[in-house]
């Protein structure tokens, strides 16, 4: 059984560059939730997907935007980034949206924005 | 709103100490409970969760107990050891417009020293 992977672990942008962050869902799980982790704090729900349509979304702006692939894989992109976008960006898949299901989380992508 | 708040570290203790971090939330609804445990340059871990009232999780010698009335999910654990030094985050998770997400502490960095 494969887990979630992310790609790439890391990554510098400039502020006002836009930015594409991936994750391979484990096998088997139709959802994935996005979280932001800034450095020394915990995670934040940025938005979750359910086979292919956005689930719910967090408080942040429409600049953060994300997809879900038929294979369950997502993409989270954030357009004109701010420095404070630098953080650590969290993908989660579970085998269905419900809180009865765990999500498993992904080793992460460290976004430095300069 | 539904939020979650633990002990701020950092915690340092000796090898075979007990430890206890404590974790209240406040929520709307009857959440699940979770301690999740990140160690350094990885993503989040489920370490235990409990899913109702009086339900006790447990896991790897830790344990924690869903207290409704406390409001409360502290996490315990007997004797800690080196390979438990990690950051550990409590959450809860809510199901809101069928959307489920998990609202994290801010996490308590723990060291154990030999």
């Amino acid at each position: 059984e494969t887990g979630v992977t992310q790609s790439p672990t890391h990554l510098i942008k400039t502020r006002g560059q836009q930015v594409t962050l991936r994750c391979s869902s484990q096998s088997g799980h139709n959802t994935v939730s996005w979280y932001q982790q800034a450095l020394g704090q915990g995670p934040q729900f940025i938005f979750q997907y359910y086979r292919e349509e956005e689930n719910g979304r967090g408080n942040f702006p429409p600049r953060f935007s994300g997809l879900q692939f038929p294979n369950y894989s997502s993409e989270l992109n954030v357009n004109a980034l701010e420095l404070d976008d630098s953080a650590l960006y969290l993908c989660a898949s579970s085998f269905d949206r419900g809180q009865t299901y765990e999500q498993y989380f992904g080793p992460g992508t460290r976004l430095t924005v300069t | 709103g539904n939020s979650v708040t633990q002990m701020e570290g950092p915690v340092t203790l000796s090898e075979e100490a007990f430890l206890t971090i404590n974790c209240t939330y406040t929520a709307t609804g009857y959440p699940s409970l979770f301690w999740y445990v990140q160690y350094p340059g990885e993503g989040l871990q489920l370490l235990l969760k409990a899913t109702k009232a009086d339900d006790k999780g447990s896991n790897k010698g830790f344990e924690a107990t869903y207290r409704k009335e406390t409001t409360s999910f502290h996490l315990e654990k007997g004797s800690v050891q080196v390979s438990d030094s990690a950051v550990y985050f409590c959450a809860l998770s809510l199901t809101q417009g069928g959307s489920e997400k998990l609202v994290f502490g801010k996490g308590t960095k723990l060291t154990v020293n030999p």
